[in-house]
């Protein structure tokens, strides 16, 4: 089974507008961390915001937040007053507590289209 | 801008033929981890370097090997070279911790086999 599933392949939305990304996630580790990242054209990674599966809160930073809901098993990004720079890839990943070293999971990500 | 820097960034190889890709490590990290991406596809772990050991490995064949150097900046090579070695390679530098690590990544290197 898909550890990370992204299910929108490609999401437009109107500028100054906001939007939802989908991110599913399936584990059995109890302690886990889920990450996105945006991924512009010249393929960097770059981290956007971060929820531990411990976490009581939903995280924000800045326009980001996370909708976190545990029993679902998802962690949908919004995105608010969304900007023309926000064009990019974006990607849910997770890192379990079991795994090898720091590693990290990813989704097959959503490439967002901002239209002016 | 992560610090994270990695060489070259483009890199055109022939089939069969053998490939160094570089990894500066951001300052005080000392944990490098590598990723492939194919193209419209995530990243894929490889492996992960602490203190110059592998500590981690995914799906990849012995053909991909690493290297990391007491400066904490490490190397991947891909032998025998494959059409579907084409891809970006990320690498990422953070400190071992638990799950809540920010991994930091480079701007990756784009490989063309052909």
């Amino acid at each position: 089974a898909q550890k990370i599933t992204q299910t929108q392949p490609g999401m437009f939305v109107q500028e100054k507008e906001a939007v939802t990304l989908d991110c599913t996630y399936d584990t059995s580790d109890q302690s886990y961390g889920l990450f996105w990242y945006k991924q512009p054209s010249s393929g960097e990674m770059i981290f956007l915001i971060y929820q531990g599966s411990y976490d009581e809160q939903n995280a924000t930073e800045g326009r980001y937040s996370l909708n976190f809901q545990k029993a679902r098993k998802s962690a949908n990004l919004v995105i608010s007053a969304s900007q023309l720079g926000d064009s990019a890839m974006y990607f849910c990943a997770m890192r379990e507590a079991y795994n090898a070293g720091n590693m990290l999971t990813f989704g097959g990500g959503t490439r967002l289209m901002v239209k002016p | 801008e992560t610090g994270v820097t990695q060489s070259p960034t483009h890199l055109i190889k022939t089939r069969g033929q053998q490939v160094t890709l570089r990894c500066s490590s951001q300052s005080g990290h000392n944990t490098v981890s590598w990723y492939q991406q194919a193209l419209g596809q995530g990243p894929q772990f490889i492996f992960q370097y602490y203190r110059e050991e592998e500590n981690g490995r995914g799906n990849f064949p012995p053909r991909f090997s690493g290297l990391q150097f007491p400066n904490y900046s490490s190397e991947l090579n891909v032998n025998a070279l494959e059409l579907d070695d084409s891809a970006l390679y990320l690498c990422a530098s953070s400190a071992i911790g638990g799950v809540e690590t920010e991994a930091f990544f480079g701007q990756g290197t784009r490989l063309t086999v052909v």
